[in-house]
């Protein structure tokens, strides 16, 4: 079975010091790969998303940047944090559109359990 | 930009009761998702509806779909405290727009 691990699940960090979110999925090949963050009491903004190693798409410009350095890991990044970073961070993956693998390839996504992050 | 709206933002019900939400959106889609996020933990999908279903059923589960009215509703029946959780519907555009997210729904069940 898949499984989704994100880590760490609380960060607390001054402004301007750098930041590392680490997301890795078991039990698939080739996903898509997703970073959301969620403000408190909203919805999902989309970060990133990748369709394979070193391939990257950012949704919107930001502070953060994302990195994919093997098929089933994803990085979210920033060299100096701000304030207005914080927010809870979100990984998820899904099946390829047109994967072999034989899975109904709706789109459905699979969440990690995300990282607080708060910017002081 | 948040392409599904759900409305109400916030709802309070009684164990057993039915709890209704709904999602607008603009474009047109392929499908349409539900999920559920419990405080503080990620999101779990809980069903899905293409663009040319009408209803689905799923355990207490019941999702309706008005392409014509580009609209969604999730019916959870006999609710139950466990229920109580925030309600996403998301949307996957036709144009090839990666699966955007409502603001949510925050549902509160009392035992």
């Amino acid at each position: 079975s898949q499984t989704i691990h994100q880590w760490p699940a609380t960060l607390v960090q001054p402004v301007g010091s750098p930041l590392s979110l680490e997301c890795t999925v078991e039990g698939t090949s080739n996903p898509n790969l997703y970073w959301y963050r969620q403000a408190a009491g909203r919805g999902l903004q989309l970060l990133f998303y990748s369709v394979g190693i070193g391939q990257i798409s950012s949704e919107v410009p930001q502070n953060l940047s994302a990195s994919r350095p093997q098929d089933r890991q994803f990085i979210l990044s920033s060299k100096k944090l701000l304030l207005s970073d914080s927010g809870f961070y979100l990984c998820a993956w899904s099946v390829p559109p047109f994967s072999a693998s034989g899975r109904d390839n709706t789109g459905e996504l699979f969440f990690g359990e995300g990282s607080r992050l708060t910017v002081l | 930009s948040q392409q599904g709206e759900e409305d109400p933002q916030a709802l309070s019900i009684q164990e057993g009761e039915n709890a209704t939400m709904n999602c607008s959106y603009k474009t047109s889609i392929n499908n349409l998702q539900w999920y559920r996020q419990n405080s503080g933990r990620g999101l779990v999908h809980l069903i899905l509806i293409r663009s040319n279903e009408r209803e689905k059923h799923s355990g207490r589960l019941r999702v309706t779909l008005d392409t014509s009215k580009k609209s969604s509703s999730l019916l959870i029946t006999a609710s139950r405290a466990a229920d109580t959780a925030s309600y996403f519907c998301a949307t996957d555009g036709t144009s090839g727009s990666r699966l955007t997210f409502g603001e949510g729904t925050q549902l509160t069940v009392n035992p």
